[in-house]
């Protein structure tokens, strides 16, 4: 079964600092994707990445970086120079690549980042 | 639309009464999720069709929900005899495909408050 562990319930942080958020999974599949999603005080969830199993390169897009590990069965997420705006939600999830579920999205239980100006 | 749309957004009901949440996905996606989430939890799945198939429903937590898509666009969960533990967001996804890659576009989901 898979599982999706989001040790941070909530962060605080002061504008401009760096924050990372931690998630963990577990899966007996070899082939899988992680996402994150965000979901901002307005209660929408919106996209921000996915990476497959198969790629651990690091990620980049502006402030947002993600960090790839399969030997630890980690994917976190790091935000550089934190804006008040960053303050929400965020989903860790996974999807398994292969078998009988691989359409169903696991969710964590989310880390609730609020940016102090 | 852009999006995937629902409605109700927030709905309150007495404890006992029927309730049916409608989702309008992203057109042309073939494949439509529901989804629930409690307060303070990361979705959890319900439900998933592909086209007008309901593929999995194992996700649903009792026979009083239940859910369809008779044309393959918008779907309709329905919740019999409400209980006050039904009480939660329950948010609509659909992708272009059903495959594990394909990126799922949420909706923004319907506040279901059971009295």
């Amino acid at each position: 079964a898979q599982k999706v562990t989001q040790a941070q319930t909530e962060i605080s942080v002061v504008e401009k600092e760096d924050v990372t958020l931690d998630c963990v999974y577990e899966t007996r599949d070899t082939t899988y994707y992680l996402f994150w999603y965000k979901q901002p005080p307005s209660g929408e969830l919106v996209f921000l990445i996915r990476r497959n199993s198969f790629d651990e390169q690091n990620e980049i897009s502006g402030r947002y970086s993600w960090n790839f590990q399969k030997s630890t069965s980690s994917f976190n997420f790091t935000i550089t120079a934190s804006q008040v705006v960053d303050s929400a939600v965020y989903f860790c999830a996974l999807s398994e690549g292969s078998g009988g579920s691989n359409y169903k999205l696991t969710f964590g239980k989310g880390t609730l980042l609020t940016v102090n100006p | 639309g852009a999006g995937v749309s629902q409605s109700p957004r927030y709905k309150v009901t007495k404890r006992g009464q029927d309730v049916a949440l409608r989702c309008d996905p992203i057109s042309g996606h073939v494949s439509l999720y529901w989804y629930r989430q409690a307060l303070g939890q990361g979705p959890e799945f319900l439900t998933y069709f592909n086209y007008e198939a309901q593929q999995d429903k194992s996700g649903l937590p009792n026979d009083r929900f239940s859910a369809e898509r008779p044309e393959g666009s918008i779907s309709t969960l329905t919740i019999q005899r409400t209980e006050q533990r039904d009480s939660a967001m329950y948010r609509c996804a659909s992708s272009l495909e059903w495959q594990a890659y394909n990126e799922q576009f949420f909706g923004p989901g319907t506040r279901l408050t059971v009295l």
